[in-house]
């Protein structure tokens, strides 16, 4: 069955960078573009960007273009997503999904604190 | 970008009960190759969101017949008929008609 599987909780240091992993699993990986959504504490969701395993092209909501970073590597069928600068208002849960939102991954809590 | 609202925020339900959520856009979802991209979703504690109906009306594999979604344009509705305590959470509505995707702000149903 399709599976999604996320890297761990992360704690960070303001102004630092995370990378997340999205591990697929269940399917041709290449066959559907990855989504990423942030879900900030007791908050809706926000659509971050996709990225197109088999091509490698991104797509990216202006609001997180100079934050996000989309990569792939397909030998491993797995997706990653970096944040940079971070700041606070990153503190979420971010969740990858697939295809048009069908399935998702548990979600990465990443929490910014000095 | 597409504003989703949705209405009600907060849900009080009896077990057994129906229970509808209205979300609105705030511009037509039709998309030029006539499909219609609004999904609805449910966050259960501590959970991802899971799919439950794709494209206005169609359930998504495994989900009850007692969920139903319709409406048109702007306007759509997710009805949950015999709530079971399962059904417990947030619903969420999520357009992908237009760029960027978006999604309603929740609505959160609960034991009355």
């Amino acid at each position: 069955q399709v599976k999604l599987l996320q890297s761990g909780a992360a704690l960070v240091k303001p102004g630092d960078s995370v990378k997340m992993s999205c591990k697929a699993s269940g399917y041709t990986f290449t066959d559907y573009i990855i989504h990423w959504v942030k879900q900030s504490h007791g908050k809706s969701l926000e659509w971050i960007g996709y990225i197109n395993p088999y091509s490698g092209g991104t797509n990216y909501n202006e609001k997180f273009k100079s934050k996000a970073t989309l990569t792939v590597d397909k030998s491993s069928s797995t997706a990653y997503m970096e944040f940079s600068r971070l700041t606070s208002e990153d503190s979420a849960i971010y969740y990858c999904a697939r295809g048009w939102f069908a399935y998702w991954g548990q979600g990465t809590l990443v929490t910014v604190s000095s | 970008d597409v504003l989703m609202t949705q209405t009600p925020v907060s849900l009080p339900v009896s077990l057994g009960g129906q229970v509808s959520i209205s979300c609105r856009s705030s511009q037509s979802l039709v998309h030029s190759d006539g499909n219609t991209y609004l999904h609805w979703y449910l966050q259960k504690p501590g959970q991802s969101p899971q799919l439950l109906i794709y494209r206005v009306s169609n359930r998504f594999s495994g989900v009850p017949d007692r969920f139903s979604g319709s409406g048109s344009g702007t306007d759509f509705t997710l009805k949950i008929s015999r709530v079971e305590p399962e059904d417990l959470g947030v619903y969420y509505c999520l357009q992908s008609t237009h760029f960027p995707p978006t999604f309603g702000s929740g609505t959160k149903l609960e034991i009355k």
